[in-house]
């Protein structure tokens, strides 16, 4: 069955520093999202892709985030300069056509310290 | 503004119980999506159920059924004969009909199934 995922599982990355996660999403799908999910709380949205470009994001996702897909398999997720409130479960997810239902990835749990 | 409420932030049951987990939205579209999602102790997401606003045909699958009602703005989950492996905690979300869309969460109920 056809997957989303993503890599790495768990990063560990100083206040200030780049990451970034990785996703692969299903192969045929056009629709791509970038959650997160700060520990015990509710899902939330970041970003959405659509035809090579943003197609909607959050207040959340400020100019410290930045998405792309850069070879037409992968979907990147950067935060340029890491902040502890930044630590979070993050998924990524992708859809086939509007408003189906989302495949999401097993996330990448990011720690800030 | 779209906005998903689940009240119930933990509900905990003996295995066989019935329990139902309430979602209330709030939309001006006419159209919209409605799904619930189950994120397992192990953290990913899955997908349970998508229905659209305007079918209201209560649905079940095995021990899960869903009851969508426009008029009070719900789209409730039962699960009929709890087990233990139900134990997680359960999304309700909305997405309305734009083109690639976001999924609005609500903030989850945590279930917990003792045997």
């Amino acid at each position: 069955e056809p997957e989303v995922t993503q890599t790495p599982s768990h990063q560990v990355t100083q206040m200030g520093q780049e990451v970034i996660l990785r996703c692969v999403p299903i192969s045929n799908h056009l629709y791509f999202y970038w959650y997160r999910q700060i520990l015990g709380q509710k899902v939330e949205f970041l970003v959405s892709f659509y035809n090579n470009e943003i197609s909607e994001k959050s207040e959340i996702f400020d100019d410290q985030f930045s998405v792309e897909r850069p070879d037409g398999s992968n979907f990147t997720l950067k935060i340029r300069s890491t902040k502890l409130e930044d630590s979070a479960m993050y998924f990524c997810a992708s859809i086939a056509q509007t408003n189906t239902e989302a495949f999401f990835g097993q996330g990448t749990r990011l720690t800030v310290v | 503004a779209q906005k998903v409420t689940q009240a119930q932030t933990e509900i905990s049951v003996v295995e066989k119980e019935d329990v139902t987990l309430d979602c209330v939205y709030e939309t001006r579209d006419t159209t919209y999506y409605l799904f619930w999602y189950k994120q397992p102790p192990s953290g990913e997401l899955v997908f349970l159920i998508r229905r659209n606003s305007f079918d209201e045909q209560n649905e079940i699958s095995g021990r899960y059924s869903w009851n969508f009602q426009k008029s009070t703005s719900s789209f409730n989950f039962t699960i009929t004969a709890s087990q233990v492996v139900d134990s997680a905690v359960y999304f309700c979300a909305l997405s309305v009909n734009q083109a690639g869309t976001a999924l609005i969460f609500g903030k989850g109920t945590t279930l917990s199934v003792s045997s």
